[in-house]
This record gives structure tokens, sequence and C-alpha cells, in this order.
């Protein structure tokens, strides 16, 4: 399997600041058909998880475009260029190229 | 706009078996563009992939789970379903329905398994 390692395990980040969190895979998650299958998955207090962002960089609908993904290969990033309360929750990354299917622990985001 | 919802008992005693269903609607299961899935997420922990149903009726599910799950789908009343056997402690998660990539979840229903 696949193992989707992320850092860190929490942040606690002053309204209008930046987060970053960061997501590891054990395999490049780099299909030959170019694509790279890594997604980013935000978990609301007593919510399910939503999707955020899909191949690394796009953003889903509604999304705000103040999230933003990054990466290649195995290290990927998610940033939040000025994180709001309504940001809180956690964070999941997920690869999607190999079955089964795995997330990362999680990233537990706060605010001060 | 595609909605998904889970259904089922709360409540399962060990060694039994687990029968959730997920009923889609505004959208089809038969549709060839998407997979529905089912995952769970124990208490307190991260999300874990249970397997996949395709409209075409194939299958697929996570090793760790395989020789107890079957995921099967009903196009006539737009629904697929997960049975679960051999239940023990360590399956009591709350259990989630999605569709494709996971762009739609359902809410999620929490199963505790106890005698």
């Amino acid at each position: 399997d696949i193992v989707m390692t992320q850092t860190p395990l929490s942040l606690s980040v002053t309204p209008g600041q930046p987060a970053s969190i960061s997501c590891k895979s054990s395999q490049s998650l780099l299909h030959s058909d170019g694509k790279t299958y890594l997604y980013w998955y935000l978990q609301k207090p007593g919510q399910s998880p939503q999707l955020l962002m899909y191949e690394v960089s796009s953003r889903f609908s509604g999304v705000p475009d103040r999230f933003s993904g990054s990466g290649s290969g195995t290290d990927f990033t998610l940033k939040i260029s000025r994180v709001e309360a309504e940001d809180v929750g956690v964070y999941y990354c997920m690869q999607g190229i190999h079955l089964p299917i795995t997330f990362g622990g999680g990233t537990k985001v706060e605010i001060k | 706009q595609v909605q998904l919802q889970e259904s089922g008992p709360g409540l399962v005693k060990p060694s039994q078996t687990l029968s959730l269903t997920c009923t889609v609607s505004g959208g089809s299961i038969s549709s060839a563009d998407y997979y529905w899935s089912w995952l769970r997420q124990h208490p307190g922990k991260g999300l874990e992939w249970i397997g996949y149903f395709y409209y075409s009726g194939s299958t697929n599910y996570n090793p760790s789970l395989k020789s107890r799950v079957t995921i099967s789908g009903d196009t006539s009343t737009n629904q697929f379903s997960l049975k679960l056997t051999s239940l023990i402690a360590a399956d009591t998660a709350v259990y989630y329905c999605a569709r494709g990539v996971f762009d739609v979840w359902g809410q999620g229903t929490m199963v505790t398994v106890s005698s």
C-alpha cells in the first residue's frame, strides 16, 4: 500500500495568516497518463469530509482561491494564503493512483 | 445536485453481519462516469477506504477487509450496499458512502459493534 505522511499533525493559525500542510507519498503519484492523482479534503467538525483539491492543484467547485495545491511525484503541499475561521478542521491528503486508496493521517487546523 | 444517504443499523453484535445501504438521488449509479465507494472512520481517527462498486458490476476492495466485504449495486433502486461479515469491536466506526474521487459524500452513519 502507498503510505501517505502528513505534517504537521496540528497547526494553530492566527486569522489572516498563511498556513501550509505537507503530504509525502511512499511512491510516485504520477500516472502514465500524465496526471498526478493527489487529492486534498477538509473535514470540518461534525461533518463529512469535503473535496478541496484534485490532481494536486485543481480547486474543486466552490473552493475559495485562498486554497492552493502544489507538488509533484511524492511531495505535495496545501497552502491557505489567509486562514479564516471557517477553515478549521482536519485536512487529509489522499492518493488515488494505486489501490487500495489511502489517506494521510490528517492535519488539524485550529484558529488562535 | 447529487446527494447520498447511508442507512442501516446503528448497533450490531460481534460476529454478525453489517448491512448498510447508500441511496443516491440526483444521479445514477448506472453512470459510467463514477465509482461508488464505501469508507469508514474509526472514532477520532483518519479515513479508510473499504471498496467500490462500478456500474458494470465490477468491484474492488481494500485487502485489509477483502475477505469480509461485499459491495453491490441495485440499479432499480439506485442504491449500493455494503456487507461486512464477522464483525468485531474494531469495526466500530462512522461509515460513509461517496462518489467517484469522493467529491460527494453521505452524512455518515455511526455503527457500533457491541454485545
